[in-house]
């Protein structure tokens, strides 16, 4: 069974730049799509972009277009999402989640533990 | 974008059903994912493609989807199923998934 292991929660300044990983293990890493979410405090799910690391072309939504950068490394099944000129509306958590099948569009069937972001003067 | 609309809140006893909407223009068209989320945990994915479930998610969570709403219902509610559940598409025209508003379902 996959597992998705994010790394630990982070503390920035604005206008820095933070990278949070994602590590799979137990199962396939390249043909499933990978997706980022964040959740603001008490607020919902949106989605950040994705990547299909065989094929390493990432898809971003228009909101974090120029912000994000999601990338892969197959030799460690580890996905990453970096986001720059951070601020403070972008305190949050951040998941990774992969798709269920290998089809881009299927439900995300596994999540990462999450990953605390907190942008902070 | 697409958007897809859910109530704030859903509040139900122990042992009755649970229905929360989803709506969306022609959302019947589309496959729609449930997720369950619980404070501090990570979502889980409760129903894809409308009405499936995931091993392991017990028969009282289903799923329908027909015209311009879908609806996740739970049978025989529970304490542990006291959560926010989110309704998720793949909007075509941008590419990309997109999100419910969320329904926070409180057990009585």
């Amino acid at each position: 069974q996959v597992q998705l292991v994010q790394s630990g929660a982070e503390v920035k300044k604005p206008g820095s730049s933070v990278k949070v990983s994602c590590k799979a293990s137990g199962g396939t890493f390249s043909s499933y799509a990978i997706s980022w979410v964040r959740q603001a405090p008490g607020q919902g799910l949106e989605w950040m972009g994705g990547i299909i690391p065989i094929f390493g072309t990432a898809n971003y939504a228009q909101k974090f277009q120029g912000r994000v950068t999601i990338t892969t490394d197959e030799s460690t099944s580890t996905a990453y999402m970096e986001l720059s000129s951070l601020r403070s509306e972008d305190t949050a958590v951040y998941y990774c989640a992969r798709g269920r099948t290998a089809d881009s569009r299927s439900a995300f069937d596994i999540w990462g533990q999450g990953t605390m972001v907190t942008v902070s003067s | 974008s697409y958007v897809l609309t859910q109530p704030p809140s859903v509040s139900v006893a122990p042992g009755q059903t649970a229905r929360i909407t989803c709506g969306g223009n022609n959302i019947g068209s589309k496959s729609v994912h449930w997720y369950q989320q619980k404070p501090g945990q990570a979502p889980v994915l409760v129903v894809y493609d409308d009405s499936d479930r995931p091993s392991g998610i017990p028969e009282r969570f289903s799923g329908s989807n027909s015209g311009n709403t879908a609806t996740l219902t739970i049978s025989r509610v529970e304490a542990g199923d006291e959560a926010d559940y989110y309704c998720q598409v793949w909007d075509s025209s941008s590419d990309h998934p997109v999100f419910g508003t969320g329904t926070k379902v409180t057990v009585l």
